[in-house]
């Protein structure tokens, strides 16, 4: 079974530590993608990477970075944490190529910072 | 900009009612259409899908049709079980979307919960 693994489901930080939150696939996806989920907001999306150590930014960058120094692993770090980064962090991949639109999620992680 | 625009929610339903989840969108050219589902707990999953105008995506008795002259994608079911109880999440996928197929614009989001 194809699978997203995001490496916490809880996280609690403090302000202004530094944050990295760790998702791996296992499908040899190309493509792979960080999303924030918040209430009445929907998805929004942070980065994604479409090849190791490419990188784009999303709608909403701004005070995060990424790193993809393999092909299966995709980080979000949060270089300074603040209180309105406090949400659920879904990282999903999917293969390049335009007969695969289908996007695979992870469970998700859920981060409150105090 | 892209966008997409669900109802507002939440949806609480009886076991066995009808269903209908509101979706439009705001997109240059034919954008593709997609609804998605998250169960308690889980990441969000593909529900349906549908391509290119007056497609009809159907999955586990949920149903949307790509209406290009509303610009909408409404999903429906027509009995609605208590299984059924997630967030639905409509997105769209720009033709332009470049380099990634993967770049979604999603929905707020609508909550379901059916009771038996």
């Amino acid at each position: 079974d194809v699978k997203v693994t995001q490496s916490s489901r809880y996280l609690v930080k403090r302000t202004g530590e530094k944050v990295f939150l760790e998702c791996v696939q296992d499908m040899d996806h190309e493509n792979m993608f960080w999303y924030r989920q918040d209430p009445g907001l929907g998805l929004r999306l942070i980065y994604f990477s479409y090849d190791v150590k490419m990188k784009e930014k999303g709608d909403i960058p701004e005070g995060y970075s990424v790193s993809r120094e393999k092909k299966e692993r995709f980080s979000l770090i949060l270089e300074s944490a603040s209180t309105n980064q406090t949400s659920m962090y879904l990282c999903a991949s999917n293969k390049a190529g335009s007969t695969n639109e289908k996007l695979f999620f992870g469970s998700g992680t859920q981060l409150s910072v105090l | 900009g892209d966008s997409v625009t669900q109802m507002e929610g939440p949806v609480t339903l009886s076991e066995e009612a009808f269903l209908t989840i509101n979706c439009t969108y705001t997109a240059t050219g034919y954008p593709s259409l997609f609804w998605y589902v998250q169960y308690p707990g889980e990441g969000l999953q593909l529900l349906l899908k549908a391509t290119k105008a007056d497609d009809k995506g159907s999955n586990k008795g949920f149903e949307a049709t790509y209406r290009k002259e509303t610009t909408s994608f409404h999903l429906e079911k027509g009995s609605v079980q208590v299984s059924d109880s997630a967030v639905y999440f409509c997105a769209l996928r720009p033709r332009h979307a470049g380099t990634s197929y993967g770049k979604l614009t999603f929905g707020q989001g609508t909550i379901l919960t059916v009771h038996p």
